[in-house]
């Protein structure tokens, strides 16, 4: 059964680096999303992207966000100065398409912002 | 503004007994509502969804929700427990006339005793 793959499984980096979170999604899934879970809290939403552009952000979606579709099969996810309050596990999800919204999520990447 | 709630943190019920896990929701047009299961140390996994139709729907592994408008409820149920359920689960909203994201309750741990 296919399925969203990410790597890395686990990052850890120091406060202001740049991290690149990587998600293959499901390989003929049109739409793709970022979220993210701080620990003991809730999933919330990040990102979605459709069509080569973001269709949704959220207000956590900041100029220090971005979302990119570099080639056929990867969808990554830049932060680009990292602060404490990034640290979290972040998981990517992909859909068919409006006819069939089921999300379908990766098993995650903790980032550890030291 | 669309939100959803799970009013228990935590259900604990004995092996083979019936399960109900809860969820109310608020959102201003038609909701598309769905159930995720999370294992330790594993991502999301989509267990069901109603979109429309037939208020009962079934999902894997046996479990069931009903979708209550009246009472804006999507419970999660089960009639036999196993302890192989024991994870948390997430209700997530999406409402149809607003965008693509999904909107995710706080998760309720479930805990099957043997």
């Amino acid at each position: 059964e296919p399925e969203v793959t990410q790597t890395p499984s686990h990052q850890v980096t120091q406060m202001g680096q740049e991290v690149i979170l990587r998600c293959v999604p499901i390989s003929n899934h049109l739409y793709f999303y970022w979220y993210r879970q701080i620990l003991g809290q809730k999933v919330e939403f990040l990102v979605s992207f459709y069509n080569n552009e973001i269709s949704e952000k959220s207000e956590i979606f900041d100029d220090q966000f971005s979302v990119e579709r570099p080639d056929g099969s990867n969808f990554t996810l830049k932060i680009r100065s990292t602060k404490l309050e990034d640290s979290a596990m972040y998981f990517c999800a992909s859909s068919a398409g409006l006819s069939d919204d089921t999300q379908y999520f990766g098993p995650g990447t903790r980032l550890t912002v030291l | 503004a669309q939100s959803v709630a799970q009013p228990e943190d935590q259900v604990n019920v004995a092996e083979g007994n019936p399960l109900t896990v809860k969820c109310t929701y608020s959102v201003s047009g038609n909701p598309y509502l769905f159930w995720y299961v999370q294992y330790p140390n594993r991502g999301l996994q989509f267990l069901l969804k109603y979109i429309t139709g037939d208020n009962l729907v079934k999902g894997s592994y046996g479990f069931e929700a009903e979708f209550n408008k009246s009472q804006t409820s999507f419970h999660l149920k089960k009639p036999s427990a196993l302890v192989s359920d024991s994870a948390l689960y997430f209700c997530a909203v999406r409402d149809r006339n607003y965008g693509q994201n999904f909107v995710f309750g706080p998760g309720t741990r479930l805990s099957v005793l043997p």
